[in-house]
């Protein structure tokens, strides 16, 4: 079974700072991984995702992650924080059977942005 | 439509009485998925069909939950006699295959009183 952590459930940073979310993942074979974030009162939306390939993905909104597998990580960063940043962020992974790729999703950090 | 979307959006339910949540998904997506969302916590994995059929029902927490996907295409998420402990937002997910990512409906908030 594969699980994720995310370590901490709030990280508040300045406007036009680095952000950093940290995901740790466990799985017995090689996974998908993706970055989802949810405004309040909304569904998931879909940041970026590694599948294979290049290990350093990007996403929208200035997000990249990178994929170290001897870490065991998928971290989250952007070079400089907006307000509109502020969200709760989710770290998943997934097994790619085929048919039953469900994703198994961490606790979530909280972001808050300051002026 | 052009994502997945979810009804009610809020649906307050008497501790006993039963609820269906409706699922409509991506056009053309194989895959749809439900997950449970507590407050303060990620989403978990309920169920999974692909087309009408429902591969995988592992993450159900009771059988008062039952899911249905009758032509492949909507679903519904039926939850018997509510338990306040059923008090969650419900997530519907579709997707052409796993490779592609997945897409998200806005959820149900269910409030179980």
């Amino acid at each position: 079974a594969q699980s994720v952590t995310q370590l901490g459930s709030h990280v508040s940073v300045s406007e036009g700072a680095l952000v950093l979310l940290r995901c740790n993942y466990s799985s017995s074979v090689p996974p998908y991984l993706f970055w989802y974030v949810q405004y309040p009162n909304q569904g998931l939306q879909l940041l970026l995702k590694y599948t294979t390939g290049a290990t350093l993905v990007k996403g929208i909104n200035g997000f990249e992650a990178e994929f170290k597998k001897s870490e065991t990580s998928f971290h989250l960063t952007k070079p400089s924080a907006h307000m509109s940043d502020a969200a709760e962020y989710f770290c998943a992974v997934s097994v790619p059977t085929g048919a039953n790729s469900k994703l198994t999703f961490g606790k979530g950090i909280t972001l808050s942005v300051r002026p | 439509g052009a994502g997945v979307s979810q009804s009610p959006r809020y649906k307050v339910a008497k501790r006993g009485q039963d609820v269906a949540l409706r699922c409509d998904p991506i056009s053309g997506h194989v895959s749809l998925f439900w997950y449970q969302q507590a407050l303060g916590q990620g989403p978990e994995f309920l169920t999974y069909f692909q087309n009408e059929a429902q591969l995988d029902k592992s993450g159900l927490p009771s059988d008062r939950f039952f899911a249905e996907r009758p032509e492949g295409s909507v679903s519904t998420l039926k939850i018997q006699r509510t338990q306040q402990e059923d008090s969650a937002v419900y997530l519907c997910a579709s997707s052409l295959d796993g490779y592609y990512g997945y897409t998200f409906g806005s959820g149900t908030r269910l409030t179980v009183v």
